[in-house]
């Protein structure tokens, strides 16, 4: 699976959107961008996926550029409770696993 | 519907003892997976089971094993513990598509902290 690089940590005021970065180089044409995400000692939560168009659902949208080399997920109006690790990776077919990397560390402020 | 429950919540054992973790996915889910999450790192693989067989395994030792059973619920075994195997085993399940396997959403549940003293 490809390998993807997100920023340690972000801070977002409750309220504004949140916009996290994920950076895929090697992605290949069929593997998908995941989003999940882990509040503290709780099990990962489901966000969304895609693999070429933007994606939205009721949490979340995933905007992924035209090389498909890196996505954003955007919270768009981040609560108190989207304060969490948000995990990007990017899966193909014929892998069954998750590969977590170290996530992006969401703050979200009053 | 219930989400993915895992039993029990909490564990504590010492060294060299074994231990068996449980799980039982979203009703109509029938792969199950397993990942250890040890304090201030990200989940990490250690096994698929579709259909009661094994799909995948992570890089972890033959002390850990785990199975399916014909209602897909599913045990994780650890023999021999080690201190390093105090972590957090969450359990994911999913239905897989068409294909039989293909990125199909894990849905995670709340996690089994074991602690080895």
């Amino acid at each position: 699976d490809a390998k993807t690089t997100q920023p340690p940590s972000m801070d977002c005021a409750e309220g504004r959107a949140a916009n996290l970065p994920c950076n895929h180089s090697t992605i290949s044409g069929n593997e998908y961008v995941y989003w999940y995400r882990q509040i503290h000692s709780q099990g990962p939560q489901y966000i969304i996926h895609g693999l070429k168009n933007n994606e939205t659902n009721e949490m979340a949208s995933l905007i992924i550029t035209e090389d498909r080399k890196s996505s954003t997920l955007i919270l768009p109006h981040a609560t108190l409770r989207d304060t969490a690790v948000y995990y990007c990776m990017v899966i193909t077919g014929t892998a069954s696993k998750l590969t977590f990397g170290t996530g992006t560390r969401l703050q979200v402020t009053l | 519907d219930a989400g993915v429950t895992q039993s029990p919540t909490h564990l504590i054992k010492t060294r060299g003892q074994h231990v068996t973790l449980r799980c039982s996915p979203i009703s109509g889910h029938k792969s199950v997976s397993w990942y250890q999450q040890v304090l201030g790192q990200g989940p990490q693989f250690i096994f698929q089971y579709y259909e009661k067989e094994e799909r995948g395994r992570g890089n972890f030792p033959d002390r850990f094993s785990a199975r399916q059973f014909p209602n897909y619920s599913s045990e994780l075994n650890v023999n021999a513990l080690l201190l390093g195997d105090s972590a957090l085993y969450l359990c994911a399940s999913s239905m897989p598509g068409l294909a039989g396997g293909f990125q199909e959403t894990q849905y995670f549940g709340p996690g089994t902290r074991l602690l080895v003293l």
